[in-house]
């Protein structure tokens, strides 16, 4: 079974552009959700995805959105990037039961900011 | 923000040594998880447990858990170089969001 992907693996972009990531869950997985890592803050949950529809947020600001589309297949956006949105950024699929639900992360994707 | 801490933040032993590191949280949870992370890549999970668990096992791997305390132990027996990583406990209350400790940095020297 193929595990999670997440591309591109490496971006670089100028302050105040958008970017878009991607992330391919385990096949039959219907959650996905997102992950903000930084040195100072630590691992920090952005959003859940689940059939389609944002089941949990996290606390941050509006200029970070995502989506999942029917073949569970998410992309997250940050629009308007600043310096302190350089991170690494983790994909987490699941089946997505209520309790209990072991995650699997992807390779993630290292967001410079210049 | 952080759920809870993890202790020691920084370990470094011996091959063959055991290594145990310690998390702590805040809030009643359904299960607490443990991943390990190689330098700046993806999170590799575990081991899961439940709530109504207190102890568990996979390979060289034992976890506890005390709920009322609210602290969780991962052992690693008899650690090989290739253990060498960052392991972060992480609790789960409702759907599948995950919130992560600090992280204990495990250096294992050859």
């Amino acid at each position: 079974k193929a595990g999670v992907t997440q591309t591109p693996r490496y971006l670089i972009k100028t302050r105040g552009q958008q970017v878009t990531l991607s992330c391919s869950p385990i096949s039959g997985h219907r959650s996905v959700s997102w992950y903000q890592q930084t040195p100072g803050q630590g691992l920090q949950f952005l959003f859940e995805y689940f059939s389609e529809t944002q089941r949990n947020k996290g606390n941050f600001p509006g200029r970070f959105s995502g989506r999942q589309f029917s073949n569970s297949r998410s992309e997250m956006n940050v629009s308007t990037l600043e310096l302190g949105d350089s991170a690494l950024y983790l994909c987490a699929s699941s089946l997505g039961g209520r309790t209990n639900t072991e995650a699997f992360f992807g390779q993630g994707t290292r967001l410079t900011v210049v | 923000s952080q759920q809870g801490e993890e202790d020691p933040q920084a370990l470094s032993i011996q091959e063959g040594e055991n290594a145990t590191m310690n998390c702590s949280y805040k809030t009643s949870i359904n299960n607490l998880q443990w991943y390990r992370q190689n330098s700046g890549r993806g999170l590799v999970h575990l081991i899961l447990i439940r709530s109504n668990e207190r102890e568990k096992h996979s390979g060289r791997l034992r976890v506890t858990l005390d709920t009322s305390k609210k602290s969780s132990s991962l052992l690693i027996t008899a650690s090989r170089a290739a253990d060498t990583a960052s392991y972060f406990c992480a609790t789960q209350t409702s759907g599948s969001r995950l919130t992560f400790g600090e992280g204990t940095q495990l250096t294992v020297n050859p």
